[in-house]
Parts: structure tokens; C-alpha cells; sequence
């Protein structure tokens, strides 16, 4: 079976433009969540997705935003770039939301670097 | 609220023994455990639900104290490929939301 695959995996963007990663989840897994991890804040979390619909949300701004499409693929979008935005987003597929049964498979992420 | 892990990093020999802490502010629904080797993506190691009280198999377990709202990773007789840094994911009632705690790096030495 075919693990979650993030692309593109490496990507360089300048301030001020805009990015948008994509995430396939592993075959017949309905549920995407998005992480950023960085050196200094460890993996924070962004946001969940379950049936095209966000269950989820962490305290990141408005310029990233993410949506789910009908085959439980997924994108997030991070517009007008900051330096600070600089990381590696990691998305992670599970069979269903429930966290108390169903663990979290990670992709190898997408490392974003923004000068 | 993110889980507070501690020690933030040991090392150990071959053979040696670590816990590694996670520790809440809040009560806990579920608590996961992770490993990320360097340069790759993290794995499960387990999941522990509130009411349950220890998981694992012999050599990796962990345990969750519900009165604490603290979840201990058991490592015994270390191996060198249990080195990479441990998370700990917590979710507060059944949200399907999970925040991690900062991490705990292992290095494991021959």
C-alpha cells in the first residue's frame, strides 16, 4: 500500500508570494491533517480535514488555508509569504478522525524555505 | 494547550533503560506516541486511551496516569536503532485534534 505523499518536496518562495503543497492520503483514509514543524516550535498544528469538511483549526493566520477534495486528497495554501513561514509542513492521513482509534500516517513533507 | 515532554534529551548506552514524560495541563481523551528519525517523517508507536492503562509490547510501552494527565514512554534495554526524537500527541475530549508536545530526542550509544 502506497504511504501519504506530499509534493512538491522542496519548494523556494519569495515574501510576499503565495504556495500552495498538496497531500495524498493513504488509499481509503477520509482523514488529512496538516502540521508545520519547525527546529524551535516543534510540529504545530494547522488544520484537519474529514469529508471534504474542516473539523479543525490551530492558531495560525488567515493566510494559510487548506481544503479537501472529494477523493480525501488534500492542499493547503499559505498566501503572502513571511520569512517566518519557512518549514517543513507535514501531512498526515488516518482511516477515520477518531484520534482514541486511529493513528496518524505522515508524509516525508514538503520543505519550504522562503528568502 | 501543547504537552509539556520532559527530559528534552537524554542519552543513553545500549542496554539502558529511558522514560520519557508527557505531561498535560488539561484532561486528556487520548494520548500518541511518535518517533521521527532524522530527515524522515514520524512514525506510531502507540495510542493510549483514557480508562487504559498501559500498552506496548515488551521492549516499548507507555502508560497514561488519568488522575496526572500524564502519559510515561517506557524504553527498556535500549537499541541503537531506537535513537530520534520522541513526541508525544495529546487530544483533549474526542476532538480529532492532536497537539504535540515539543519532543525528546534519544540518542542511543554502542
Amino acid at each position: 500500500k502506497a504511504g501519504v505523499t506530499q509534493t512538491p518536496r522542496y519548494l523556494i518562495k519569495t515574501r510576499g508570494q503565495q504556495v500552495t503543497l498538496s497531500c495524498s492520503p493513504i488509499s481509503g483514509h477520509r482523514s488529512v491533517s496538516w502540521y508545520q514543524q519547525t527546529p524551535g516550535q516543534g510540529l504545530q498544528f494547522l488544520f484537519e480535514y474529514f469529508s471534504e469538511t474542516q473539523r479543525n483549526k490551530g492558531n495560525f493566520p488567515g493566510r494559510f488555508s487548506g481544503r479537501q477534495f472529494s477523493n480525501s486528497r488534500s492542499e493547503m495554501n499559505v498566501s503572502t509569504l513571511e520569512l517566518g513561514d519557512s518549514a517543513l509542513y507535514l501531512c498526515a492521513s488516518s482511516l477515520t478522525p477518531d484520534r482514541g482509534s486511529s493513528p496518524l500516517h505522515f508524509g516525508n513533507g514538503t520543505r519550504l524555505t522562503v528568502t | 494547550q501543547q504537552p509539556v515532554q520532559s527530559p528534552q534529551a537524554v542519552i543513553l548506552r545500549e542496554g539502558e533503560d529511558a522514560v520519557i514524560n508527557c505531561s498535560s495541563s488539561k484532561a486528556l481523551y487520548s494520548v500518541h506516541w511518535y518517533r521521527q528519525k532524522h530527515g524522515e517523517a514520524p512514525v506510531f508507536l502507540m495510542i493510549l486511551l483514557k480508562g487504559g492503562e498501559q500498552k506496548g509490547h515488551e521492549k516499548i510501552s507507555a502508560s497514561f496516569n488519568e488522575k496526572k494527565q500524564q502519559s510515561s514512554l517506557y524504553l527498556t534495554a535500549s537499541q541503537l536503532s531506537y535513537s530520534g526524537t520522541y513526541f508525544c500527541g495529546t487530544e483533549t475530549s474526542n476532538t480529532g485534534k492532536l497537539i504535540f508536545g515539543q519532543g525528546t530526542t534519544l540518542q542511543v550509544k554502542p
